[in-house]
């Protein structure tokens, strides 16, 4: 999987947007951006993913840039709950099938201030 | 509350013991995943099950030996750990390889 470059930590306040960004240079054009973040204590969970147009879900919006080589996860309305770490990983799905696993970089850590 | 559940949520046992993590999903997933995250890291894959048989082994020790006896259940048999592997072990399950990958909340495993 193609590496991806993420800020170690970002803080924000609570009921603002956050926009955690993610730089994905060397994207191929059958990587699928995907997100997913850690509470704590709890295991990673699925956010949203995309392959190249802006994606929507209950959870939040991911924006991806016209060239592909950076992405940035929106969430529209932080709540103390959001605080996590937030990975981007890119996954190929044209690798010659069958089932992979995900390769985790280091994420960014978001503090979330009341 | 998760839909993958895995058991124990805590172990302690020693360098001889042996000892068996389990994990379920009733979503008629047919990928099932371990992965090992030690304290301050991202998680690291070890395992892929596809259709209940192994597709990858991610260079692994031997003393993790894992067993997929059904489409709903994944095991991780453990023997001789070391110190070092003392860490949370995840499991995860996917519908198949392009869809989202659902978590169990780990087991912390600790190793004297």
């Amino acid at each position: 999987d193609a590496k991806t470059t993420q800020p170690n930590s970002m803080e924000s306040n609570e009921e603002e947007p956050v926009h955690l960004p993610c730089n994905h240079s060397t994207i191929s054009g059958t990587d699928y951006i995907h997100w997913y973040r850690q509470l704590p204590s709890q295991g990673p969970e699925y956010v949203i993913h995309g392959l190249t147009s802006n994606v929507n879900n209950r959870m939040a919006s991911l924006a991806i840039a016209e060239d592909r080589k950076s992405s940035t996860l929106i969430l529209h309305r932080a709540t103390l709950r959001d605080a996590a770490v937030y990975y981007c990983i890119l996954r190929d799905w044209d690798s010659g099938g069958g089932a992979d696993g995900l390769t985790f970089g280091k994420g960014t850590h978001l503090i979330i201030q009341p | 509350d998760t839909e993958v559940t895995q058991t124990p949520k805590h172990l302690v046992m020693g360098m001889t013991n042996k000892k068996s993590l389990k994990c379920e999903q009733h979503m008629g997933h047919r990928a099932m995943y371990w992965y090992k995250q030690k304290a301050k890291k991202p998680p690291e894959l070890m395992f892929v099950y596809s259709y209940e048989k192994l597709s990858i082994n991610e260079s692994v020790p031997s003393r993790f030996s894992p067993e997929c006896p059904n489409s709903s259940l994944l095991n991780l048999h453990l023997h001789a750990l070391q110190p070092e592997d003392s860490a949370l072990y995840l499991c995860a399950s996917s519908l198949d390889r392009t869809q989202p990958q659902h978590f169990g909340d780990g087991t912390r495993l600790s190793i004297l």
